[in-house]
C-alpha cells in the first residue's frame, strides 16, 4: 500500500542555517506530492506541491523535487527564519483514489 | 473561494459524554471530505472520509462515528467519549475531480476528555 516516511524531528536551527527535511514514499501508481506546514494551535496549510516526476515545487524560499527514480521528495530552504518554526507533514496523493497519505510530521525550531 | 469551517475551536468534555463536531465548507460542490484526528506531538490519523452525501469509509475502528446529511456538510460524533479521544480534530476537503488532489484543511477543533 502507499505510504510516506519522513524524517524524526524536532530539528533545531540557528536562524539563516540551511534546511532539509527528507521525505519518502511507496506509491503503487503516480501520485502527486505535497508539504504542508501547521503552525502551532492551527490546521494545516499547503505549503508546496508537485504532480509529476522531476517537478519541483516551491514557495515562500522552500523547494522540493519530486525524484521517482529514488521515491523521495526532500524539503529545502537555505536560510530558516524563526517564523519558520512549525510542524512539517509530507503527504501523497494518487489521482484516482480519495484518499491522502500523510508523513508522522517533522518539528522544526529555529532559534535566533 | 472556497472556506471551510469547523466549530468549536475548542471544546472540553467529561468521560462519558455525548460528542459532535460540524464542518461546512462553502464555495465548492461535491467535496469530498475527511476528519483526522492529531494526538499530542504525534502525526495525522485518518478517520472517516466521504465521496458522496450518506456515504461514509471508516479507516479504524473505534467510538467516533460520521455522517454527512448535506453535500457541504460533515459531522463527527460520538455516543460516549473516552479519555483516548482528546485531540486536535481536522476536518478537510478535496475536490471530487481535480488535477492534483489537493486537500485543504479547517482550523481544527481541540478536545479534552477529562
Amino acid at each position: 500500500g502507499d505510504s510516506v516516511t519522513q524524517m524524526e524531528g524536532p530539528v533545531t536551527l540557528s536562524e539563516e542555517a540551511f534546511l532539509t527535511i527528507n521525505c519518502t514514499y511507496t506509491a503503487t501508481g503516480y501520485p502527486s506530492l505535497f508539504w504542508y506546514v501547521q503552525y502551532p494551535g492551527e490546521g494545516l496549510q499547503l505549503l508546496l506541491k508537485a504532480t509529476k516526476a522531476d517537478d519541483k515545487g516551491s514557495n515562500k524560499g522552500f523547494e522540493a523535487t519530486y525524484r521517482k527514480e529514488t521515491t523521495s521528495f526532500h524539503l529545502e530552504k537555505g536560510s530558516v527564519q524563526v517564523s519558520d518554526s512549525a510542524v512539517y507533514f509530507c503527504a501523497l496523493s494518487e489521482l484516482n483514489f480519495n484518499k491522502f497519505y500523510f508523513g508522522s510530521g517533522t518539528k522544526l525550531n529555529v532559534k535566533p | 473561494s472556497q472556506t471551510i469551517h469547523q466549530w468549536p475551536a475548542t471544546l472540553v468534555q467529561p468521560v462519558g459524554s455525548p460528542l459532535s463536531l460540524e464542518c461546512t465548507v462553502e464555495g465548492t460542490s461535491n467535496p469530498n471530505l475527511y476528519w483526522y484526528r492529531q494526538a499530542a506531538g504525534r502525526g495525522l490519523q485518518l478517520l472517516f472520509y466521504s465521496v458522496g452525501i450518506g456515504q461514509i469509509s471508516s479507516e479504524v475502528p473505534q467510538n467516533l462515528s460520521a455522517s454527512r446529511p448535506q453535500d457541504r456538510q460533515f459531522i463527527l460524533s460520538s455516543k460516549k467519549l473516552l479519555l483516548s479521544d482528546s485531540g486536535f480534530y481536522l476536518c478537510a476537503w478535496s475536490a471530487r475531480r481535480a488535477s492534483s488532489n489537493e486537500q485543504f484543511f479547517g482550523p481544527g477543533t481541540r478536545l479534552t476528555v477529562l
